[in-house]
């Protein structure tokens, strides 16, 4: 079975640009969860999209938007890049509906994003 | 607020020694949680749930809701087991995020 996928690997940026980072959920999880993992910080939530819809939101700026597409795969946009930004972005997939006790997150690898 | 507290960036022991890995949370209600692990040049997964009260590896964690804990422990701890160690928590609601801790790296002294 394919894992999580996420592209591209590494993203360089500078300020101001804007990032798009991509996630492919194992085949079959309708839930993509998006967290942020800055240097000595842990994961922090970013986002939860559920069949294409957001579900909840992390205590982040409107800058960082994402969607659901209908094949459940996800997209992160990050928009006015600040050097703050710089971080490993992971998205994990679930199969379980929301709030059910047996969900388990399966992570990808993650995309080392940049801000120069 | 909920909040996922891991006190320790840093645990070393020796191999054959206990090991306690500590988590605290903070919610008032009844939470879901989790002990999740990277090992080196893998990916983070699921190490164990406190619903399932299942033993991984050796590893076992309880929910204390009077401490508001939910420690991961091993009696001997093993050169494998060297890895971040990151413990989560969910409420029971049907729109809850997975909150994480800062994580804590386990180091396995020979």
């Amino acid at each position: 079975e394919a894992g999580v996928t996420q592209s591209p690997t590494h993203l360089i940026k500078t300020r101001g640009q804007q990032a798009t980072l991509r996630c492919s959920p194992i085949s079959g999880h309708t839930s993509v969860y998006w967290y942020q993992q800055a240097l000595g910080l842990g994961l922090q939530f970013l986002l939860w999209y559920d069949e294409g819809e957001e579900r909840n939101r992390g205590n982040f700026p409107p800058r960082f938007s994402g969607r659901q597409f209908p094949n459940y795969s996800s997209e992160l946009n990050v928009n006015a890049l600040e050097l703050e930004d710089s971080a490993l972005y992971l998205c994990a997939s679930s199969q379980s509906s929301p709030g059910t006790p047996n969900e388990k997150l399966f992570f990808g690898s993650g995309t080392q994003l940049s801000v120069l | 607020a909920q909040r996922v507290t891991q006190p320790e960036k840093l645990l070393s022991v020796f191999k054959g020694a206990p090991v306690e890995l500590k988590c605290n949370y903070s919610y008032s209600g009844s939470p879901e949680l989790f002990w999740y692990v990277q090992y080196s040049r893998q990916r983070l997964q699921l190490l164990l749930r406190h619903i399932s009260r299942e033993s991984i590896k050796g590893f076992t964690a309880d929910l204390n809701k009077g401490e508001t804990s939910f420690h991961l422990k091993k009696p001997f701890a093993q050169e494998e087991d060297s890895a971040m160690y990151y413990c989560a928590l969910r409420p029971y609601s049907s729109a809850s995020k997975i909150i994480f801790g800062s994580g804590t790296r386990l180091s396995i002294r020979p």
